[in-house]
């Protein structure tokens, strides 16, 4: 499968602990982004990284998210001291690069977070 | 932050029948996609569109970049019941509008029922 992977598909977790999610993107595009999607709402935009740089994180939602892409390949998610409204649907698209065609995002299944 | 309109919120159609959904903003945008989404899974790419004007098909989808740069419609052809999902547009914001080059702004979707 060339497709975009995502690990884990599902999280449990308990309020205050820590979770990461790892995505491995299509392995020939250099950039790699991290949506949030809630219930009945489409993807909204967190970060992304061309190869191992973030060049976009003030999206992110609080200090308490942060994303790594170390050696320009796999990326991984990482939520602090987990709240409920932080139970959503993560997903990770990688693309070629940017500009026309190259910017065409293909998304993974997703990790779907619930913070009890 | 950026906000795409789309419309009908939902369909609920006859198999055999014509769709048509569409997508508006206040903001010029690049580039327009259409996804489509189903249950525990992320969004698939239907239709990415570049300039202006442009006509695209893919199989019975047919999607249009408006002329103003603003809008984008999707009209699917003779639906079927595996058509079922939910359909998300998807744009990026020209750079003097704060586009980052990188992130997408989703609509809400529009979520597409088939009766056979």
């Amino acid at each position: 499968d060339t497709g975009v992977s995502q690990d884990p598909r599902h999280k449990i977790t308990k309020r205050g602990q820590n979770v990461t999610f790892r995505c491995d993107p299509i392995s020939e595009h250099n950039r790699l982004y991290w949506y949030r999607q809630t219930l009945g709402q489409g993807p909204e935009f967190l970060t992304y990284f061309q190869n191992e740089a973030q060049l976009e994180k003030s999206r992110l939602l609080s200090d308490r998210f942060s994303a790594e892409r170390p050696k320009g390949s796999f990326s991984t998610l990482e939520i602090q001291r987990t709240e409920q409204g932080d139970s959503a649907m993560y997903l990770c698209a990688s693309s070629l690069g940017s500009g026309g065609a190259f910017n065409e995002q293909f998304f993974g299944p997703g990790t779907r977070l619930t913070v009890l | 932050g950026q906000q795409l309109n789309q419309s009908p919120q939902s369909m609920f159609i006859q198999e055999g029948e014509d769709v048509s959904m569409n997508c508006t903003s206040s903001s010029i945008f690049n580039t327009w996609l259409w996804y489509k989404q189903e249950p525990g899974e992320g969004p698939v790419l239907l239709i990415a569109l570049y300039k202006a004007g442009e006509l695209t098909s893919n199989g019975r989808l047919t999607a249009q970049f408006g002329i103003t740069r603003k809008d984008s419609f999707l009209n699917i052809s003779a639906s079927i019941p595996s058509d079922v999902g939910i359909y998300f547009c998807a744009g990026q914001l020209g750079m003097v509008y704060g586009g980052s080059q990188g992130n997408l702004i989703f609509g809400k979707g529009t979520k597409l029922s088939v009766k056979p």
